[in-house]
Order: C-alpha cells, then structure tokens, then sequence
C-alpha cells in the first residue's frame, strides 16, 4: 500500500490568496483526519470524517477553512482567504476505526506571506 | 478538559545512555494511549498502543508503560538512529467521536 498521500508537499502563498490542500487516504480505511502542526501548539484535530461525512470539525479555526471529501479515496482543505498565522505544517491520517491507530501522511507545509 | 503533557520537550543522550520520555494525561476515560515516532519533514510513524494500566509494548530498543496516570517511553542502549520526536496521544473514552489529542512532543538527540 502507498499509505496516505498528501499534496502538495510544499505551498507557498500571499496573503489573502486561496489554498488547496489534498489527500488520498489508504484503501479500505473509514476515517480521515485532518491536523495541523506548529511549534507552539503541537499536532491539533481540525476536523475528521468516517465514511466521507464530517463528524467532528470543532477544531477548525474559523470560517475561513472549511473541508470535504466528495469520496472514499479523496479529501480536500481549503483555506480561504489565507492569512500568515495560516502558517504551519498540516496532515491529514487516516484508521480504520476511531481506537486503532492513525497513518500519517508526510504533510504539507503551508507558508502564507 | 482532556490534557496530554510530556516531559522533558527535549533530551540529548549519548550512544548507549539509557532515558525515559514521560506523557501524563488526564482524561474522564481512556481508551487507548499511543506513542509515535516523527522524523524531521516526515509524518508521525506509529509505534505502540497501551489500553490499560500495568501493561507493556516493546520494540527493539523501546518499551512503552502504563499507568493509570502516565506512560513512559523507556529507551535502552540508544542509537543516533532512534534521534526523533516521539509523540504521546490518548484516545479519550465515553465521548463518542473523540479523535486523538496529542501532546507536544519530545524531541531525543542521541550523539556518537
């Protein structure tokens, strides 16, 4: 398996422009889970989805960022309009279950300027 | 509110200078505890799952505890190649839908 593929790998914005960010969970897996990483506030949940419909999207920062996942195989975040504190290295993981472990992407990391 | 805290955020060893990493947290019920392994540019990589206290993973030069407050990340005789964030995450019981919280990290520099 190819595991959880994240594009880009690198992204680099100006301000108030709008950012894609994409994934492709691993095949058979229920849940995706978005994150975001920075150094002061470690890996936060953004927003996740079991069976391409959203569950929980408490973490997302405001209405700027909103995501989907039309499909098993496919996920998106958009951030819109992007700022700097945008700034940050976000992942998206996928399970099998909610209690079994996450599979990580290599993540993309986001620079708004 | 459900915490998880590690501690130190970053340890230096020498090759063969045994350590622990610790993760505390404070849940209303767990239902699993997680350790991964972070390389620099490179997602969390999983390691172990811990469901209750008293029990015990090891891999290679790992082995990870638990207790009904904290777990240990033990490291023996370490390697330049286990030089890495190790992360700690809990998976909460008794809210449905809870995803992992992870903490911060810490980041173990192992020296020749």
């Amino acid at each position: 398996d190819a595991g959880v593929i994240q594009s880009p790998r690198h992204e680099v914005t100006e301000m108030g422009q709008e950012v894609t960010l994409r994934c492709k969970p691993i095949s058979g897996h229920d849940y995706l889970f978005w994150y975001r990483q920075t150094m002061m506030r470690g890996l936060e949940l953004l927003i996740y989805f079991n069976n391409n419909v959203p569950i929980d999207d408490s973490g997302m920062p405001e209405d700027r960022f909103s995501a989907k996942m039309p499909n098993a195989s496919f996920s998106t975040l958009k951030i819109q309009p992007s700022e700097p504190r945008d700034s940050a290295v976000y992942f998206c993981a996928s399970s099998l279950a909610l209690g079994l472990p996450l599979h990580f992407g290599n993540g993309t990391r986001l620079t708004v300027t | 509110e459900d915490q998880v805290t590690q501690s130190p955020e970053a340890l230096r060893l020498q090759e063969g200078e045994s350590s622990s990493l610790n993760c505390s947290y404070t849940v209303s019920g767990l239902r699993g505890l997680f350790w991964y392994r972070q390389d620099p540019g490179k997602g969390p990589e999983f390691l172990f799952t811990l469901y209750s206290a008293g029990e015990e993973k090891e891999k290679e030069r790992l082995k990870a505890t638990l207790t009904k407050k904290e777990s240990f990340l033990h490291i023996t005789a370490p390697k330049p190649e286990d030089s890495a964030t190790y992360l700690c995450a809990v998976q909460p019981v008794g809210q449905a839908g809870t995803a992992l919280i992870f903490g911060k990290g810490t980041t173990l520099s192992v020296s020749s």
